[in-house]
């Protein structure tokens, strides 16, 4: 049974520092993963989204990376700003014929002015 | 761009209620699904829904459940009788391929 877990929980940083958020899933026979952000009492809204296939995506300051062999992903905030403040979830989608996306817990990520 | 939408935002209800949460998914979209937060959790698959079929449900869809796209454009969810353990944040999501775009969410309290 796929598990994706992030760790930290919780992040509070000064603005203006790069960050780097991780990810990780126990079973790496994934077909993609995707990153969101949801901000308190909101829906989720899609970042990127990489296959399996690739190595990496990148939208303006957001930068995801994936490991599938280790079972890894990182997402990379550039100069990160007070706007940036949400919460930051991972899913994946899991080969063998399943649509359905499994999501981390998310980490809270607080960026003080 | 084109959003998925959700009515209600906010539907408070009795336990033992029925209740219906609505949504429309983006007009070309083939895939539509289900998916729930318990406050503090995880966001948790509950259906998904292809060609006026459910394709795939968790254990949590039980028959207390249903599904229905009623029209061309509407996707609804159907809780027969609530409990107050089906209190949570509801969210639909749609998809052509593999990316999913999720609404903002009804949030379902049960009293």
């Amino acid at each position: 049974k796929q598990e994706v877990t992030q760790i930290p929980a919780a992040l509070s940083v000064p603005e203006g520092e790069n960050l780097v958020l991780n990810c990780s899933f126990t079973d790496s026979a994934i077909y993609n993963l995707q990153w969101f952000r949801q901000d308190p009492g909101k829906g989720l809204t899609s970042l990127l989204l990489i296959q399996s296939s690739q190595r990496e995506q990148t939208s303006g300051r957001l930068n995801a990376s994936l490991d599938k062999s280790s079972g890894r992903s990182t997402l990379y905030i550039a100069a990160s700003q007070p706007g940036d403040s949400a919460t930051y979830l991972c899913a994946v989608i899991t080969q063998g014929g399943s649509e359905k996306l499994v999501f981390g817990k998310g980490m809270k990520l607080t960026v003080n002015p | 761009e084109p959003e998925v939408t959700q009515t209600p935002s906010h539907q408070v209800t009795q336990m033992g209620q029925e209740v219906i949460l609505r949504c429309v998914p983006i007009s070309n979209h083939l895939y539509f699904y289900w998916y729930r937060q318990i406050l503090g959790q995880k966001v948790e698959f509950l259906v998904s829904f292809y060609n006026n079929e459910i394709s795939e449900k968790s254990e949590i869809f039980d028959d207390q459940f249903s599904v229905e796209r009623p029209d061309g454009s509407n996707f609804t969810l159907k809780i027969r009788s609530t409990k107050l353990e089906d209190s949570a944040m509801y969210f639909c999501a749609s998809s052509v391929g593999r990316r999913k775009f999720f609404g903002p969410g009804t949030r379902l309290t049960v009293l």
